[in-house]
């Protein structure tokens, strides 16, 4: 049960793309397609943004994607704007269990 | 609308205990796995439950194993987490958070109920 690698911090301008990496291993997510990415804006509760990897929840927008490939996952927000700015967390089903990562700061510059 | 709104958190002395709510509105509570996740002040987000449906499966994270318990109550509409042998550690805002499936992402969160283990 530990917690996937995610990078302190991002940053891009706005208008840029930004991809944040998400590391665990066989257990987690290199064993299933189910890595979902949530962003946490400061005193709110998170809000799911991706889902099974690359699925976005209706309202998302698609700026919005996700992908895998072996023990890693990646959120790419693209075209950046300033409301993108937040905290985001990857998690990871690990057989009747969950695990996320220590999250990332996104800073639109 | 899903509406997920925890309740019980507060002070506690270490060692002690606290028993954590959550009343869920809006949907059918019966027809999903439901989940506890905290956030240490200024930290990241950590798993600590889940609970399947019907009750009879219940997993933990390794740090809360023999000191919490997760159970629900369909009939009330009702998710609890009773917190026993409370350390500093466990200081976290606590979330309920619902997933179709134990593998389902968490679609509707609460507002969080913070809980302070502190002398």
């Amino acid at each position: 049960q530990s917690a996937l690698t995610q990078p302190p911090s991002a940053s891009g301008s706005p208008g840029q793309s930004v991809t944040i990496s998400c590391t665990g291993t066989s257990s987690d997510i290199g064993g299933y397609n189910y890595v979902s990415w949530y962003q946490q804006h400061p005193g709110k509760a998170p809000k799911l943004m991706i889902y099974e990897v690359s699925k976005r929840p209706s309202g998302v927008p698609d700026r919005f994607s996700g992908s895998k490939s072996g023990n890693t996952a990646s959120l790419t927000v693209s075209g950046l704007q300033a409301e993108d700015e937040a905290d985001y967390y990857c998690n990871s089903y690990a057989g009747s269990t969950k695990v996320f990562g220590g999250g990332t700061k996104l800073t639109v510059l | 609308e899903v509406q997920l709104v925890e309740s019980g958190g507060g002070l506690v002395q270490p060692g002690g205990s606290l028993r954590l709510s959550c009343a869920a509105s809006g949907f059918t509570f019966s027809s999903y796995w439901m989940n506890w996740v905290r956030q240490a002040p200024g930290k990241g987000l950590e798993w600590v439950a889940n609970i399947k449906q019907d009750g009879n499966e219940k997993y933990y994270v390794d740090s809360v194993k023999g000191r919490f318990t997760i159970s629900r109550d369909n009939a009330k509409n009702s998710l609890y987490l009773q917190m026993n042998s409370l350390r500093a550690e466990d200081t976290a805002v606590y979330y309920c958070a619902r997933a179709l499936f134990d593998w389902s992402p968490f679609d509707s969160w609460g507002q969080g109920t913070l809980v302070t283990v502190s002398s």
